[in-house]
């Protein structure tokens, strides 16, 4: 079974450029996370879609980070502009239906803002 | 709001050890327990989780972990542990009303051959 799909693996770039990461989920898996980790920190959730609708983004800066899910399958977080506070890694992952069963991750984007 | 604890974000143990980590998390209400863990360069994996039933439950590559409902904990115990077991061990928590999987910071373990 193929796993999830992230690319790119590392990004850097410097503060107010744009960057785009892209994840491809299981296929089938309904619902697609995107979490952002700090280092030293637990993953941070980001956006939470169900099919192409966003269920929760209560914790995406909206300002500067926009995600979507075109047709339900695979997904891209977007942040324009970068700031020096943004180097993480975004992992993306997937699970069947979001009712709170095991979630399958991506290997992650490792961004540094410079 | 919920919160997950984990008491130690780096433990050092030798091969052989008997290994313990601690969670704790806070909400009052019907919860789903899980531990994930990162092995070096890979992704994070499922390593057990908690929805009902005995708490005490069994995960893969020797691990259990036991939910203590009255102390909001979900210890992470292993008996032996090996060169292998090198990792970063997370600890979350989902709340049965939402589903919203809340994180702890992370244990990083590393065993010294």
């Amino acid at each position: 079974e193929a796993g999830v799909a992230q690319s790119p693996r590392y990004k850097i770039i410097e503060k107010r450029q744009s960057v785009a990461f892209w994840c491809n989920p299981i296929s089938g898996h309904a619902t697609l996370y995107w979490y952002q980790q700090i280092l030293g920190q637990g993953p941070k959730l980001l956006i939470q879609f169900q099919n192409n609708g966003v269920v929760d983004d209560s914790q995406l800066p909206k300002d500067r980070f926009s995600a979507e899910r075109l047709k339900g399958v695979d997904s891209t977080l977007k942040i324009q502009p970068a700031k020096l506070e943004d180097s993480a890694v975004y992992l993306c992952a997937s699970s069947l239906s979001g009712t709170g069963e095991k979630l399958f991750f991506g290997s992650g984007t490792q961004l540094s803002v410079l | 709001a919920q919160s997950v604890s984990q008491h130690n974000h780096h433990v050092i143990l030798s091969e052989a050890a008997s290994l313990e980590l601690g969670c704790n998390y806070s909400y009052g209400g019907t919860v789903n327990l899980f531990w994930y863990v990162q092995y070096p360069g890979q992704h994070l994996q499922l390593l057990l989780k908690y929805f009902s039933g005995d708490p005490l439950v069994k995960g893969i590559k020797g691990f259990e972990a036991e939910f203590i409902k009255s102390k909001f904990s979900f210890n992470l115990r292993k008996p032996s542990v090996q060169w292998s077991d090198t990792a970063e061990y997370f600890c979350a928590v989902n709340a049965r009303s939402n589903y919203q999987l809340i994180w702890g910071a992370g244990t990083k373990l590393i065993i010294k051959p």
